[in-house]
């Protein structure tokens, strides 16, 4: 089983769409998790850590589920602009910290 | 800006060659990082300064060899690289606080081999 996994999509949705993205993780050390945004032919960037309260920037909502084991990631009123990919980062502390990408979620938003 | 630069941003070699990869950030931090991104595959971790120590995953082939002179600059030395080694080469810089590791990337290397 990989250790962070994604669904690939890609994802199609329309503008003014709600859309989802969950991501699994299998290692109970998992400390810390991240979404990242790769827009095509760019480096992946910081869009928001996830806090085990659940946290908001804006049109977008981050949740975590330590029982489960997973992260989700809900962006509103969604822009042409949001297109990209969006990579689930965790850490794990096991004796040293690791960072795991999954291989993220394409999402396409359409006029 | 991210603060973290690459060169070359484009680079085509022959299996023979050799070639370096240079990232250099400008950020003060305390890690730094090479990865490999293929098409449709997760980010793969090949090496990690951190904190003036070296970790790298076992699984890299020696004819990839990094080098961290000081905190700000890191190499990538490439020879006798094979096909399936073109991909995008990202570095990568943090400052590392226990758990909490916020990486920042460069624009990455497009590295095709011939």
């Amino acid at each position: 089983r990989k250790e962070v996994e994604q669904d690939p999509g890609p994802f199609n949705v329309p503008e003014g769409a709600t859309v989802a993205f969950n991501c699994t993780y299998s290692n109970s050390a998992s400390q810390s998790f991240f979404w990242y945004r790769q827009d095509c032919r760019k480096e992946p960037k910081l869009l928001m850590s996830v806090y085990s309260s659940g946290n908001e920037d804006g049109r977008f909502t981050a949740q975590l589920n330590r029982a489960s084991q997973y992260i989700s990631l809900l962006i509103r009123d969604s822009k042409l602009s949001d297109s990209a990919t969006y990579l689930c980062v965790v850490i794990l502390n096991t004796g040293g910290f690791k960072t795991i990408f999954g291989a993220g979620t394409r999402l396409f938003v359409k006029a | 800006e991210t603060g973290v630069t690459q060169t070359p941003r484009h680079l085509v070699m022959g299996m023979t060659n050799k070639k370096s990869l240079k990232c250099e950030q400008h950020l003060g931090h305390n890690a730094m990082y090479w990865y490999k991104q293929s098409a449709k595959k997760p980010l793969e971790l090949m090496f990690v300064y951190s904190l003036e120590e070296r970790v790298e995953n076992n699984s890299v082939p020696s004819r990839f060899s990094p080098e961290c002179p000081n905190s700000s600059h890191l190499f990538l030395h490439l020879h006798t690289l094979q096909p399936e080694d073109s991909a995008l080469y990202l570095c990568a810089s943090s400052q590392v606080k226990g758990s909490y590791n916020e990486q920042f990337f460069g624009p990455g290397t497009r590295l095709t081999v011939l």
